[in-house]
């Protein structure tokens, strides 16, 4: 699986849009961009994923760059809810066996007031 | 999304005794469950990935005779923490998945263990 790069932390002010970048620039052609985050002391939250073309859903948007490299993931309008830490893991699919998620150390998002 | 659970939330044990988690997958089929541990303010770590009917495969550096793994159903996993000690204290989460065209993984709550 490929490696991923983010920030360790960001802020964001409740209601503004929060825009958290993932690097990944050795992901290879059949490895999709996942994005999971953990509120404190939970079990990770399945947020949305993507191969290519850019993923909306009620959660969030996922902005894929042409090259593959990097990827945003945007929360349009944070809550106080929305603060955790936000992984970003490239994974393939389709293997025929559960393929394993590694995860990196993630950006930590705080929203604030 | 699919729902899991985990039973205990929070045990604590003394040190040398033994601690049963329980993962279940509530509304479909898992042919395969992960378990991992997490630390404080550390990312989530595998231990082990182990499929319905079959022996857990452990990753590097984790005792399978200490953390004993039964999937002897396709909802329900067990992880034994054998001979506890404190530094076996730690946040263990599983996840489930039923393995079809989507793979994904969906996450337990997590048990906090902490021995004393």
């Amino acid at each position: 699986d490929a490696k991923t790069t983010q920030p360790p932390s960001m802020d964001c002010a409740e209601g503004r849009a929060a825009n958290l970048p993932c690097n990944h620039s050795t992901i290879s052609g059949n490895e999709y961009v996942y994005w999971y985050r953990q509120i404190h002391s939970q079990g990770p939250q399945y947020i949305i994923h993507g191969l290519k073309n850019n993923e909306t859903n009620e959660m969030a948007s996922l902005i894929i760059t042409e090259d593959r490299k990097s990827s945003t993931l945007i929360l349009p309008h944070a809550t106080l809810r929305d603060t955790a830490v936000y992984y970003c893991i490239g994974r393939t699919k389709n293997t025929g066996t559960a393929s394993k998620l590694t995860f990196g150390t993630g950006t930590r998002l705080q929203v604030t007031l | 999304g699919a729902v899991v659970s985990q039973h205990p939330s929070r045990v604590i044990c003394k040190s040398g005794t033994s601690v049963k988690i329980e993962c279940r997958s509530l509304d479909f089929q898992a042919t395969t469950m992960f378990w991992y541990r997490q630390f404080p303010k550390q990312s989530l770590m595998l231990m082990a990935t182990s499929n319905e009917g079959s022996k857990a495969t452990y990753e590097q550096g984790v005792e399978k005779d200490k953390f004993l793994i039964n999937h002897a159903s396709l909802t329900l996993s067990t992880l034994t923490v054998t001979s506890a000690h404190p530094e076996d204290s730690s946040f263990y989460i599983c996840s489930a998945t039923s393995g079809g065209p989507s793979y994904e993984q969906y996450f337990g709550p997590g048990t906090r263990l902490t021995v004393t």
